[in-house]
């Protein structure tokens, strides 16, 4: 039973840039959530999917979006990058929106 | 005020010392609480849910005092593998947090021969 993964593991990008990270849950799980990790700090919770829609948003910019497709996978989408979302983002997957969240590996995106 | 507070350490403790980290929160609205450990550059893992009546897992007990909105992680006879990041988490169950995990800044652990 393959558990949440994540592609790409690691991206460099440009300041202005557009990124598209992608995430598959675990089988059997519903609904999605993104976080940010930067350096030496928790996860951030960035927002959170369930049938489609996003369901809640953390307090992060409008240059933060994403969509989650009818098999439950997702993609979080960030533009006009700054050096500061150089950050680990996790996606986790969960049976229902207040189940127990299970972590993917990560993407590490860094901005320069 | 930070939502979900912890001591980050770090701490340094001998292999078989029982070392314990303290985290408290803020949103009296909190219904789930966790301990996840994350090893370096690596995901979170769940290492353990909280329960109310405490809960104890092998050489881990946890406890939750929601008068005094606190949680606590007790690790006895510590091993090398145990050294890692340990992130208070909570959840708000119901509203407009409904599924939004809040993750304390992390307590970093040690573990030395």
């Amino acid at each position: 039973d393959a558990g949440v993964t994540q592609s790409p593991t690691h991206l460099i990008k440009t300041r202005g840039q557009q990124v598209t990270l992608r995430c598959s849950p675990k089988s059997g799980h519903d609904t999605v959530s993104w976080y940010q990790q930067a350096l030496g700090q928790g996860p951030q919770f960035i927002f959170q999917y369930y049938e489609e829609e996003e369901r809640q948003r953390g307090n992060f910019p409008d240059r933060f979006s994403g969509h989650q497709f009818p098999n439950y996978s997702s993609e979080l989408n960030v533009n006009a990058l700054l050096l500061g979302d150089s950050a680990l983002y996790l996606c986790a997957s969960s049976r229902d929106r207040g189940g127990i969240q299970y972590f993917g590996a990560g993407t590490r995106l860094s901005v320069l | 005020r930070k939502e979900v507070e912890q001591d980050p350490g770090p701490f340094n403790v001998p292999e078989g010392a029982t070392v314990a980290f303290n985290c408290t929160y803020s949103n009296s609205a909190s219904q789930s609480f966790f301990w996840y450990r994350q090893d370096c550059r690596k995901e979170p893992k769940l290492l353990m849910s909280v329960y109310s009546s405490g809960n104890e897992d092998g050489r881990f007990t946890a406890q939750l005092n929601r008068a005094s909105q606190y949680i606590s992680l007790l690790i006895r006879d510590s091993k090398l593998s145990d050294s890692a990041t340990y992130l208070c988490v909570v959840n708000v169950a119901g509203g407009t947090s409904y599924g939004k995990l809040t993750f304390g800044q992390g307590t970093i652990l040690t573990v030395h021969p």
